[in-house]
């Protein structure tokens, strides 16, 4: 199985100022089409998962564009330029390369 | 897109449930469709998914479920099913269907609280 280490386990972000996250694979998510098979999803509080970013750095429709995914082979980062209030919830990375599907442990991000 | 989870509840330990996923707004025929759970308190966890005819409608599962829950789908109902059998009290969650084997897109999930 992939295993999916995600860094750190929480943060505590001033409105405006950037955030970072870091997801680890035990294996390469790079498959043979070109893509990397890396889901970044944010979970609010008392909701289900949104997807955020697909294929390592593609955004999703309707996500701002101050949320960006980068990365490549076994390493991979979750960046947003300007926290605003309404991204507090856990982050999780997810691969897709092969079964069984596996997610990071997640981060929560807070606000100050 | 909108998933709708249905058929959550309380069940004795070794009994059975069957979640429903209800799909609109997309071709549901094209997709696969997959399960999620989430434990009280916990992280995300892959169930299985059923891919679409067109590759065959062959199912795959975690191995904590694997013989014991099956995954299925009806398109003309645009519904994908989870048949839980021999439950067991680590098997309380909420439970996610989400369209797709990846680039998840999720209902709001169903709870399934097993209990004597």
């Amino acid at each position: 199985d992939i295993v999916m280490t995600q860094s750190p386990l929480s943060l505590l972000v001033a409105p405006g100022e950037p955030a970072s996250i870091s997801c680890t694979s035990s294996q390469s998510l790079l498959h043979r089409n070109g893509f990397h098979y890396l889901d970044w999803y944010l979970q609010k509080p008392g909701q289900s998962p949104q997807l955020l970013i697909y294929f390592g750095s593609s955004r999703a429709s309707g996500v701002p564009d101050r949320f960006s995914g980068g990365g490549s082979g076994t390493d991979f980062t979750l960046k947003i330029t300007r926290v605003e209030a309404e991204d507090v919830g856990v982050y999780y990375c997810m691969q897709s390369l092969q079964t069984p599907l596996t997610f990071g442990g997640g981060t929560r991000v807070e606000i100050k | 897109v909108q998933l709708v989870e249905s058929g959550g509840g309380l069940v004795q330990p070794g009994r059975s449930l069957r979640l429903s996923c209800t799909t609109f707004g997309f071709t549901f025929g094209d997709y696969a469709m997959s399960w999620v759970r989430q434990a009280p308190g916990k992280g995300l966890e892959w169930v299985g998914f059923i891919k679409n005819k067109t590759y065959g409608g062959t199912t795959e599962y975690a191995a904590s479920v694997k013989g014991r829950f099956i995954i299925s789908r009806d398109d003309f109902k645009r519904t994908a099913y989870l048949q839980m059998n021999s439950l067991k009290i680590e098997d309380t969650a909420v439970y996610y269907c989400a369209r797709d084997r990846g680039k998840f897109q999720w209902g709001q999930g169903t709870l399934v609280t097993v209990s004597s």
